[in-house]
């Protein structure tokens, strides 16, 4: 079946303009993640939704970041007023719920952001 | 607060030769814990996972055990190949049952023929 996708795969912006990027998470999937991946921080939790209870946003580095998710599935990431620091592969991932537990997390190809 | 650690690459081996790549770990209560691998040019997967103490997760000839006594969770494999050339993720997952990953900072294999 289809995986997570992710767009757009590359994004070239400059500094001071706001993106939004956007995550289809695999069909019935109940949670839903996002991940940043940069060179010098590795691999980042931003925020992640659980059906319909409220987010968690713990992970999200500045209050220039926000991220929704529409009808319990389609994600998009909004990054406003971009800074150069905010260059990286923005990952997606979503998950299946059973029983209270989350099952294995499965992630999308990455969108690119360059901010020059 | 929850971390993971894992060693520094990055790691150059022979085709044929063993593999170990360490993985230790912090956090509170009983974490499950994963191996994630990223090819060149490709996204996230999972490679295995193990869900409590003394578990062992295998796949494509990895295998990983979840030592509670010493908060380890070290990948092995017997015999590289030059297709096992990638990044090597090892996570546990913050919150117990439902939660974000927390991923070390990754291990890039290259396996030379």
């Amino acid at each position: 079946g289809a995986g997570v996708s992710q767009s757009p795969s590359n994004k070239v912006t400059e500094k001071g303009k706001d993106v939004e990027l956007r995550c289809d998470p695999i069909s019935g999937h109940t949670a839903l993640y996002w991940y940043r991946q940069s060179l010098g921080q590795g691999l980042e939790f931003l925020i992640y939704f659980q059906g319909n209870s409220a987010p968690d946003k713990s992970g999200l580095p500045s209050d220039r970041f926000s991220a929704e998710r529409t009808g319990g599935s389609v994600s998009t990431l909004t990054i406003q007023r971009t800074q150069q620091e905010d260059s990286a592969v923005y990952l997606c991932a979503s998950s299946p719920t059973w029983a209270g537990h989350q099952e294995t997390q499965y992630f999308g190809p990455g969108t690119r952001l360059l901010v020059l | 607060g929850n971390s993971v650690t894992q060693m520094e690459g990055p790691v150059t081996l022979s085709e044929e030769a063993f593999l170990t790549i360490n993985c230790t770990y912090t956090a509170t209560g009983y974490p499950s814990l994963f191996w994630y691998v990223q090819y060149p040019g490709e996204g996230l997967q999972l490679l295995l996972k193990a869900t409590k103490a003394d578990d062992k997760g295998s796949n494509k000839g990895f295998e990983a055990t979840y030592r509670k006594e010493t908060t380890s969770f070290h990948l092995e494999k017997g015999s590289v190949q030059v297709s096992d050339s990638a990044v090597y993720f090892c996570a546990l997952l913050h919150g117990g049952s439902q939660g974000n990953l927390i991923f070390g900072k990754g291990t890039k294999l290259s396996v030379k023929p």
